[in-house]
């Protein structure tokens, strides 16, 4: 089966540029996770979208963007780009099980793509 | 903020060594408690499931244990290998995102 893939593996922008990235869940996941690593600090939820729509953001703003198309395929869009954009991407897509009195998901990550803002 | 703390935050052993590490996590509205391990240029692949106070799960040489009510899982390893060299994440499901910790980055040396 199949895993997460990303494209591109690396990009370079400039500031001021956009810049989309791309994922591909795993056959069967409807939701995709966003998550963004800067240098030195660890991942940060970015966004969650699951049947089409976006059910939840971390906190950034709204520069970064992105949607879900209905094969579940997701794109990451960051406008207007700052230095501080410069970071490795992560989608990551889920199932979810039973947990206690709720639910909760194992997410699969994908390899990521290098975002570099020049 | 929620946040997720994990100590030590890097850790040197030699080959057969056992280890175990730390990671801290709001013990309110706890929903689940996963650990991931994210091995340079590779995926974060996930290890553990936790879900109930007390739950204990193993895979292998990795083992994890729960205390929810104080808000701490142990991450166990024992008889550390090279192939074990990895950063090892925890998250706590909050619940519909995981919030990461910063991981723990182990180093096993032949």
């Amino acid at each position: 089966e199949a895993g997460v893939t990303q494209s591109p593996t690396h990009l370079i922008k400039t500031r001021g540029q956009q810049a989309t990235l791309r994922c591909s869940p795993i056959s069967g996941h409807t939701s995709v996770y966003w998550y963004q690593q800067a240098l030195g600090l660890g991942l940060q939820f970015l966004l969650w979208y699951d049947e089409g729509e976006e059910r939840n953001r971390g906190n950034f703003p709204p520069r970064f963007s992105g949607r879900q198309f209905p094969n579940y395929s997701s794109e990451l869009n960051v406008n207007a780009l700052e230095l501080e954009d410069s970071a490795l991407y992560l989608c990551a897509s889920s199932f979810w099980v039973r947990a206690g009195a709720g639910m909760t998901d194992t997410q699969y990550f994908g390899p990521g793509t290098r975002l570099t803002v020049l | 903020i929620l946040n997720v703390e994990q100590s030590p935050q890097s850790l040197h052993v030699q080959e057969g060594d056992s280890t175990n590490f730390t990671c801290s996590f709001p013990s309110s509205n706890f929903y689940a408690l996963h650990w991931y391990r994210w091995e340079t240029a590779k995926s974060p692949e996930a290890l553990f499931v936790m879900t109930l106070n007390g739950d204990e799960k193993k895979k292998g040489r990795i083992s994890a244990t729960l205390n929810t009510k104080e808000g701490y899982s142990y991450l166990y390893i024992k008889g550390s290998q090279p192939e074990d060299s990895a950063t090892y994440l925890c998250a706590f499901s909050n619940p519909d995102k995981l919030i990461f910790g910063t991981g723990t980055r182990l180093q096993v040396f032949p």
